[in-house]
This record gives structure tokens, sequence and C-alpha cells, in this order.
């Protein structure tokens, strides 16, 4: 079945010990998304690609950083993790801008 | 400044009756809304849309309606069942751009 993986499910750090989420998606989609989740708030867009085209949202904190190698892979790094980063991160494909987006599990962040 | 706003943080139901969920937005320009379920622990599960040029689309015992005059949207569940319990998240896009914006979801507890 075509989807979006990402792993782990659960990841636990410590308090500025960089961490990398990874996402995977066998749509072929051209778009790639990470959202941040905090408990009982919405998802929050923290940037996107397009192809290989960055497209950070204004007030994603530089401490989170994105990478696309190729078309299947999507990684979300931070830098040096805060006790405010823990939260659910989505990641999420669409075929383009216009059309629907799909979202994988999920991985929840534990900041020690 | 949140421009998708599903006021009613949860809803609860009894099984075979309909379910109705609310969203209200502030942004004119939205011309694409969604309705996602999420399952705890799982990612968002895109479940139906609604292009701003109609007011109504129905798929299977899913319903959604759209008031753009009172830039409202409504999800209806008919009948409701016990395996709906979940949150609803309704959330908004303008073509062309590239944010999906989501309310911040309804929890809805459907019981036998």
């Amino acid at each position: 079945d075509a989807m979006v993986i990402q792993n782990p499910r659960y990841q636990v750090t410590q308090f500025g010990k960089p961490v990398t989420l990874s996402c995977s998606q066998t749509l072929n989609h051209n778009v790639m998304y990470w959202y941040q989740q905090k408990s009982s708030q919405a998802p929050k867009l923290l940037f996107h690609y397009y192809d290989k085209d960055f497209n950070n949202e204004a007030d994603t904190p530089d401490n989170f950083q994105s990478r696309r190698p190729n078309t299947s892979f999507c990684f979300l790094d931070i830098r040096s993790p805060g006790l405010g980063d823990a939260a659910m991160y989505l990641c999420a494909t669409s075929r383009t801008h216009a059309e629907t987006q799909y979202f994988g599990p999920g991985t929840r962040l534990l900041v020690l | 400044d949140q421009q998708v706003k599903q006021n009613s943080p949860s809803l609860s139901v009894q099984e075979g009756r309909i379910s109705i969920l609310n969203c209200d937005y502030t942004n004119s320009m939205f011309d694409y809304f969604l309705w996602y379920k999420k399952y705890p622990a799982e990612g968002p599960t895109f479940l139906i849309s609604i292009s701003s040029i109609k007011d109504k689309n129905e798929d299977g015992r899913f319903t959604v309606f759209l008031n753009k005059s009172a830039k409202h949207l409504s999800l209806h569940i008919v009948p409701s069942q016990p395996g709906d319990s979940a949150v609803y998240f309704c959330a908004a896009i303008i073509l062309g751009f590239q944010k999906l914006v989501f309310g911040t979801g309804t929890r809805l507890l459907v019981s036998p």
C-alpha cells in the first residue's frame, strides 16, 4: 500500500541533544511537509519541500532544520531540543500544493 | 490569529444519531476545505473535502456543508457509529498557496 511512514513512532531525547526524525513516502508525491502538534492544539506547519525547493514558515525557530535527500525521504533535525519542543511531529505529503495532504502516523518526541 | 476555529472541543452522540461538527473561518480567501479524522497515536486521515464553489459534498455517511456568507462549514455523520469516535480537524487552504490551516479539533465520542 502506498503510504507515509514515520520513524521512530516515539523518540526520547535529552535537553540540548540533537535529534533527527525521519519520514518516507511511497506515494511519489512532490510535496513533503513537517508539522508540529502540541496537545489540544492545531497542527502547525514548520516547513515544506516542493521537490528540492525548501520553504520555511516565518515563525519556525532556527533550531529546526530539514533535509530532503531524494523524493522519498525527508528529515526533521532539531539541533538543540528544549522542553518546549516536546510534541507530536507529523509528516505529510501531497502531489501538488493544491491537492489533499496525506499524513504519516507521527513521531511523539519527549525531551527530558 | 486563529483563522480556522472549532469552538466545540468535544461532542458526545449516541450510536445511530447524527453527529454535527462545526467549523468557522475568518479568511475569505480560503477556497478549499477539508476534514481530517485522527485516532490516538495516529496521524490525521483525510475524510472529505469541499471546494468553495460548492455548498455540499457527500460521501457515504459523511456530508460536508459550506456556507460561504457565514464563513461556516459543518460535517454531518449519519448514522454515527462507535468507530467514528476520534478527533476531527477542520482545515482550509488557499489554492496556489502552500499552507493548510487547521482548527484545534473536536473530540467526538459515539456511545453504543
